[in-house]
């Protein structure tokens, strides 16, 4: 059974300060969407990332894909409080049109 | 352009019974997929609708199912309902029918069973 396994399952930061969430796998994948998700709505898309090694900037959001295209991170710098959310990472192997979810991190960002 | 649309926001429903959930996806969207969330376990996939066929299906039993329109409007349907269906159910729609090219989400539908 493939997996995502992300980390840490809970952040809970101060405004301003930097983190680095993490979403990991054994398997080879041929792209990893990354997510976020607010209480009470469902995910909205924040970037794909399809190359091994890609780096990919969203304001303060900072996506890579792992050369090996088995992981990838995001690197959020001086967190907000509109921030605060579930991160999903998503991730398709090529062989069928599932994508296979990881659990989430959840961040709180504090004022 | 209108988002997807997911109706209704909220149900409560008795075990036993059975109930139908909607969503209207993105003008020109043609695939449409389910998922069901709970907190121990993420997002589920339940099936996936392209032109009205169902092209994928996840591990769920057979009081699961669904359907998709000509208009590409999709809905599920879940039979004698049990408590462990309580849950966020999502649809999400995407323009191809490729995982890769990503999903616009609905704002779910939150169905209670008591």
């Amino acid at each position: 059974t493939q997996l995502l396994e992300q980390s840490p399952q809970f952040l809970s930061i101060q405004e301003g300060e930097n983190l680095t969430v993490y979403c990991n796998s054994s398997s080879v994948f041929s792209s990893l969407q990354w997510y976020r998700q607010e209480p009470g709505e469902g995910p909205v898309l924040l970037v794909t990332v399809v190359t091994g090694g890609e780096v990919k900037k969203l304001k303060r959001l900072t996506f890579q894909f792992g050369d090996a295209r088995k992981d990838s991170s995001l690197h959020i710098t001086a967190a907000q409080p509109g921030d605060t959310g579930l991160y999903l990472c998503a991730a398709n192997a090529g062989n069928n049109r599932k994508l296979i979810w990881g659990l989430g991190t959840s961040l709180a960002v504090n004022p | 352009k209108a988002g997807v649309t997911q109706t209704p926001r909220y149900l409560i429903k008795t075990r036993g019974q059975q109930v139908t959930l909607s969503c209207s996806p993105i003008s020109g969207h043609r695939s449409v997929s389910w998922y069901q969330q709970t907190p121990g376990q993420g997002l589920q996939f339940l099936f996936e609708y392209f032109s009205e066929t169902q092209r994928n299906k996840g591990n769920f039993p057979g009081r699961f199912s669904g359907r998709q329109f000509s208009n590409s409007r999709s809905e599920m349907n879940v039979s004698t309902l049990e408590l462990g269906d309580s849950a966020l159910y999502l649809c999400a729609s995407s323009l191809a029918q490729v995982p890769g090219a990503g999903y616009t989400f609905g704002s779910g539908t939150r169905l209670t069973v008591v």
